[in-house]
């Protein structure tokens, strides 16, 4: 079974809709991030989550929610859909080990495919 | 913020031909990461490589953080290594990751 596991894998939304992206997973870590990534471009962090109780902002988290409901869970929220938040969207876990939590290696699901008609 | 520039964009390859693909970054790291992400859009870690060198197979990376530079070594490259491959950073005392744009790789057969 996938470490990193997201649902749904595809989904076609209007405008205006409220949709939820949810990311499950079974690696214990408590590092957890959400990414989104437009045609022809690297990933952008939306928001990152250190453990149940701490959220943060990544660097384009405008238009998009957060909830982490465990330790293992972590849900995205476009709380009114436009089209230009069509895009591939990634979850991915790490745990962070050593002096100073130097090692951080992320692990990422396989990604939804968000279209916003 | 830190800039991770990644070089070539584009890469057209014969198969069985070596390449190179460089990863620059502005600002010291803790963590440096390469992963490829195939055709299906799965991505798939590589490396993960704050510095030295390591080795898988046919792949390689060696990080010189001194330099602020990655390199991934394919040598022998087959037609399944098409897709893009990505570099990501984390600067030192920094909490978000950076990726690169990617390098878009495609090996004919």
């Amino acid at each position: 079974d996938a470490d990193v596991t997201q649902t749904p894998r595809n989904r076609i939304t209007k405008t205006g809709k409220r949709i939820m992206l949810e990311c499950s997973q079974t690696k214990g870590h408590d590092r957890m991030y959400w990414y989104r990534q437009d045609p022809g471009l690297g990933l952008r962090l939306i928001y990152y989550s250190f453990d149940v109780k701490d959220i943060n902002k990544g660097e384009i988290s405008d238009g998009y929610s957060v909830s982490r409901q465990a330790q293992a869970k972590f849900s995205l929220s476009l709380e009114s859909a436009i089209p230009n938040q069509t895009a591939l969207y990634f979850c991915a876990t790490s745990d962070v080990i050593g002096l100073g939590g130097s090692y951080n290696e992320q692990f990422f699901g396989p990604g939804t495919r968000l279209t916003v008609l | 913020g830190i800039q991770v520039e990644q070089s070539p964009p584009d890469l057209i390859l014969q198969e069985g031909a070596n390449s190179t693909l460089r990863c620059n970054f502005s600002d010291s790291v803790n963590n440096l990461q390469w992963f490829h992400q195939n055709p299906w859009g799965q991505l798939i870690n590589l490396f993960y490589i704050p510095s030295g060198t390591k080795q898988n197979g046919r792949l390689s990376a060696t990080t010189v953080a001194t330099e602020r530079y990655s390199l991934l070594y394919i040598s022998s490259s087959q037609t399944t290594d098409s897709g893009v491959y990505f570099c990501a950073v984390l600067n030192t005392g920094g909490f978000k990751t950076i990726f690169g744009a990617g390098t878009r790789l495609f090996v004919k057969a």
